[in-house]
């Protein structure tokens, strides 16, 4: 079965210093890959997703991700965070085999910046 | 906002009572998707409907049941609640069938005393 693991549940970092949240997930098909944020006491947002094509994606607010399909990892990082940037951050995962495309979650990293 | 929309927001009730989420999918989508987000268990899949048929199962409890109308709205009804069913409950809406992600709703945060 598939499954979704973020490696770490918090990542305290400084402001201005980039950052880089870890996912790894896996399973033997293609895959498509999403990146959400949840913003405190929000609902949550897609950040990026990659479908196919190039393996480096951006997403909003200087974002991006990266897919590794032999280190089955879809990092996510930005080069230089702001306060604006506290939020819990969700990996998630659908394969083609899967005729409904359901999102299998990882458990979230809580991303937490330092002044 | 995001286009779906979620009511009530807040939602105070007892235990042993019943209560039902409203969820308003994005105009267009057709699948309707229903998570319970809670400290200790995080993010849960209950169940997914798609044009009014119920497509995928998670972790639902019996005491709870779904339901999409032909408008496409969907109704998440918790009955006999417990302390434990105090969360926040998620909709999301996605498009026609494909990888496309979902788009969610801000939550209705349920408290059971």
């Amino acid at each position: 079965a598939q499954s979704v693991t973020q490696l770490d549940s918090q990542v305290p970092v400084f402001e201005e210093a980039p950052v880089e949240l870890r996912c790894n997930y896996s399973s033997s098909v293609s895959v498509y890959l999403f990146w959400y944020v949840q913003y405190p006491n929000q609902g949550l947002q897609l950040l990026l997703k990659y479908l196919s094509g190039s393996t480096l994606v951006k997403g909003i607010n200087g974002f991006e991700a990266e897919f590794n399909k032999s280190q089955t990892s879809f990092h996510l990082r930005k080069p230089s965070v702001h306060i604006s940037d506290t939020a819990e951050y969700f990996c998630a995962v659908s394969d083609e085999m899967d005729s409904n495309y359901q999102l299998i979650w990882g458990a979230g990293t809580k991303l937490i910046i330092k002044p | 906002d995001s286009g779906v929309t979620q009511t009530p927001k807040h939602l105070i009730t007892a235990t042993g009572q019943r209560v039902t989420l409203r969820c308003s999918p994005r105009s267009g989508d057709l699948s309707v998707y229903w998570y319970q987000q809670s400290l200790d268990q995080g993010l849960q899949f209950l169940i997914q409907y798609y044009n009014g048929e119920e497509r995928a199962k998670g972790n639902i409890l019996e005491r709870f049941s779904a339901q999409q109308f032909p408008d496409l709205h969907s109704e998440l009804n918790l009955s006999s609640l417990e302390l434990g069913d105090s969360a926040l409950y998620f909709c999301a809406s996605s498009a026609r069938q494909g990888p496309y992600g979902y788009t969610f709703g801000s939550g209705t945060r349920l408290t059971v005393v």
